[in-house]
């Protein structure tokens, strides 16, 4: 099936520092979503987005969802070893209501202590 | 609140088998979905049910697969019979009108 285009594919980093990942597509979203997801658990989410141009941070992350409707990025700042994980954007086409979510393929999270 | 609940987490069973999962959603939650998870990929949606109609299975094999959500809370997912392709993690979320999906914790299905 139709899936966004993540990258990057996976992260080796050291603890405290910086992270950006992002996601684009060749259609327009009306919502992006950012999930987590630990191993052997399902997605968590950790932020929305609703509107192009609108930046909405969740304690360290922040995340933007693009201009144009088909990008969204996520920044991850001062990480930490609890940060480790795999990040999945998520997007929703029409209307308001989640009808169904196209996923990208995912950013695999390293954090060294 | 209680989140999605998912039985079994795992479940090993020989090709041409059938097999079934279970999903209770959040209370409250019309909306159900049935998501398919392959290694190293996103979810997929497989099928949604708004209340205990599914509007959304264009994704759902149905020469093998089945589900249902009788009186609306409750949904089972069923294979049968079951193929080495199937193996992959079975991803159950609920959302309520305009919310964001919850997902449950999913049963890894392993297929011999």
């Amino acid at each position: 099936g139709q899936q966004l285009n993540q990258s990057p594919q996976s992260m080796f980093i050291q603890e405290g520092e910086d992270v950006s990942m992002n996601c684009t597509s060749s259609s327009i979203f009306n919502t992006w979503l950012w999930y987590k997801q630990d191993p052997g658990e399902g997605p968590v989410l950790l932020i929305a987005l609703y509107k192009a141009g609108e930046l909405t941070s969740n304690g360290r992350l922040t995340a933007q969802f693009g201009i144009t409707r088909k990008d969204s990025f996520l920044n991850i700042s001062a990480s930490i070893p609890s940060d480790v994980g795999i990040y999945f954007c998520a997007g929703q086409a029409g209307g308001t209501s989640y009808g169904k979510l196209t996923f990208g393929q995912g950013t695999i999270l390293t954090v060294h202590p | 609140e209680a989140g999605v609940v998912q039985s079994p987490r795992y479940k090993i069973i020989e090709k041409k088998q059938p097999v079934a999962f279970w999903c209770n959603p959040i209370s409250g939650h019309n909306t159900l979905y049935w998501y398919l998870q392959n290694l190293g990929q996103g979810p997929e949606l497989l099928i949604r049910y708004e209340n205990e109609e599914a509007v959304d299975d264009s994704q759902l094999p149905k020469d093998r697969f089945s589900a249902e959500r009788l009186k609306g809370v409750d949904s089972t997912l069923k294979i049968q019979p079951a193929e080495l392709g199937d193996s992959a993690v079975y991803l159950c979320a609920s959302s309520t009108n305009n919310s964001p999906l919850h997902f449950g914790n999913g049963t890894r299905l392993t297929v011999t």
